[in-house]
């Protein structure tokens, strides 16, 4: 079974301040993927990153960076001066073989707001 | 990225009603479609999975003659919601992968938010 654990339920920042949204999962699969999307309030999801379990190297997208400590079956996002348009749900998911990898497994979701 | 278009966006209803949403992958073939639902302020949770050309799985406390999932073809899904209530009311979102297998990805639709009255 997969298991995604968003334990940060809201979260809020002051614009310009750094944030770092947790996720910690829990797989049987030997590959797998792990995703961070992001759910404005309109409701669609936009994807954000996909990493695979053999890529453990640290990903930087601007103010975005990913954190994957397989040691510890973390996958941790930091948005770097934050801003407001940053407000919104940010879901952590993973694939994994048993789902053929198509299936996702969403965490909970961890609500950001951004205050001016 | 690959393109799933999802329609309509908003739907209002009547109870008892049926309501059908669309799910289509635009620029690619999709063998396979997922359907989601996410009730307010929750995740997102997988409802069946849709098989083009036979039926479709469903999850465990998913009501299959109340969700009816038809897969036409290798671009459009379909998802009815039959005899709709209220508690039906929910963000419902469908995503496709261009091939099975480890080096894929799923795109997921715009959403579709029913709200039945």
């Amino acid at each position: 079974a997969q298991k995604v654990t968003q334990a940060q339920t809201e979260i809020s920042v002051v614009e310009k301040e750094d944030v770092t949204l947790d996720c910690v999962y829990e797989t049987r699969d030997t590959t797998y993927y792990l995703f961070w999307y992001k759910q404005p309030p309109s409701g669609e999801l936009v994807f954000l990153i996909r990493r695979n379990s053999f890529d453990e190297q640290n990903e930087i997208s601007g103010r975005y960076s990913w954190n994957f400590q397989k040691s510890t079956s973390s996958f941790n996002f930091t948005i770097t001066a934050s801003q407001v348009v940053d407000s919104a749900v940010y879901f952590c998911a993973l694939t994994g073989r048993g789902g053929g990898y198509q299936k996702v497994t969403f965490g909970t979701g961890t609500k950001l707001q951004v205050i001016p | 990225g690959a393109v799933v278009s999802q329609h309509p966006s908003r739907v209002i209803c009547k109870s008892g009603t049926s309501v059908k949403i669309e799910c289509r992958s635009l620029d690619f073939q999709a063998t396979t479609m997922f359907w989601y639902r996410q009730f307010p302020k929750q995740s997102l949770m997988l409802m069946a999975t849709s098989n083009e050309g036979s039926k479709a799985t469903y999850e465990q406390g998913v009501e299959k003659d109340k969700f009816l999932i038809n897969h036409a073809s290798l671009t459009l899904s379909t998802l009815t919601v039959t005899s709709a209530h209220p508690e039906d009311s929910s963000f419902y979102i469908c995503s496709a992968s261009r091939t099975a297998g480890v080096n894929t990805e799923a795109f997921f639709g715009q959403g579709t938010r029913l709200t039945v009255v």
